[in-house]
């Protein structure tokens, strides 16, 4: 198994500019999420998904949007994307909704500039 | 969730063992413990979790205090890898899929 590969792995971007950045599991993992991580904090939770076709928000949402039309893909797309956007996203995946007794598979991340 | 309270940093030597402390003092009934690590420029990665009893496995062992108000995660024999973020997380079973909630957590430097 790859576990959960993330696409691109830099990517720089201009104010205003949109991207999606790419996230893949292939363990038929139910639940998925993306975490943002700024400088020298923990990570936060943006959005999540409990399985094909659902959604929903997390801590930190605005100004991002994500889709799951099927179990392995959860794409995150920036709309306008804005400097304080610039950090290092992480898409996470485990095989339960409910992650009390799950452990979560990381992707390697991806960090993003916004000049 | 509860909160958890952790060192910011901890020092060691390598092929020693470490003890790394978290406290949860607020911890509830339905609360597992979880520890992730994060090596330098890595998404975290899963160490071990449990709720009453100590748990081992190929990386670590979590001892939970009978109280359950403190754990440690064990590491038996530090290697230059082991180098990283600890975070200590507690995760209500009863509550649905809004993620983790990560803090600063500990980070842990080795020696050789």
């Amino acid at each position: 198994n790859a576990g959960v590969t993330q696409t691109p792995k830099f990517q720089v971007l201009k104010t205003g500019q949109s991207m999606t950045l790419q996230c893949a599991q292939d363990m038929n993992h139910e639940y998925m999420s993306w975490y943002r991580q700024d400088p020298g904090m923990g990570l936060r939770l943006i959005h999540y998904s409990v399985g094909a076709g659902i959604t929903d928000q997390g801590e930190v949402p605005n100004g991002y949007n994500v889709s799951r039309s099927t179990t392995e893909d959860f794409p995150l797309r920036l709309l306008s994307a804005a400097p304080s956007q610039t950090s290092v996203y992480f898409c996470a995946s485990s095989y339960r909704v409910g992650t009390g007794n799950n452990e979560q598979f990381f992707g390697p991340g991806t960090r993003l500039t916004v000049l | 969730d509860a909160k958890t309270t952790q060192p910011n940093s901890m020092e060691s030597n390598e092929e020693e063992p470490v003890h790394l402390p978290c406290n949860h003092s607020t911890i509830s009934g339905t609360d597992y413990i979880h520890w992730y690590r994060q090596l330098p420029s890595q998404g975290p990665e899963y160490v071990i979790h449990g709720l009453t009893s100590n748990v081992n496995n190929r990386m670590a062992s979590l001892a939970i205090a009978e109280d359950r108000k403190s754990s440690t995660l064990i590491l038996h024999r530090a290697t230059l890898r082991d180098a990283a973020v600890y975070y200590c997380i507690l995760r209500d079973v009863r509550r649905g899929a809004d993620g983790l909630t990560f803090g600063k957590g500990t980070h842990l430097i080795i020696q050789p």
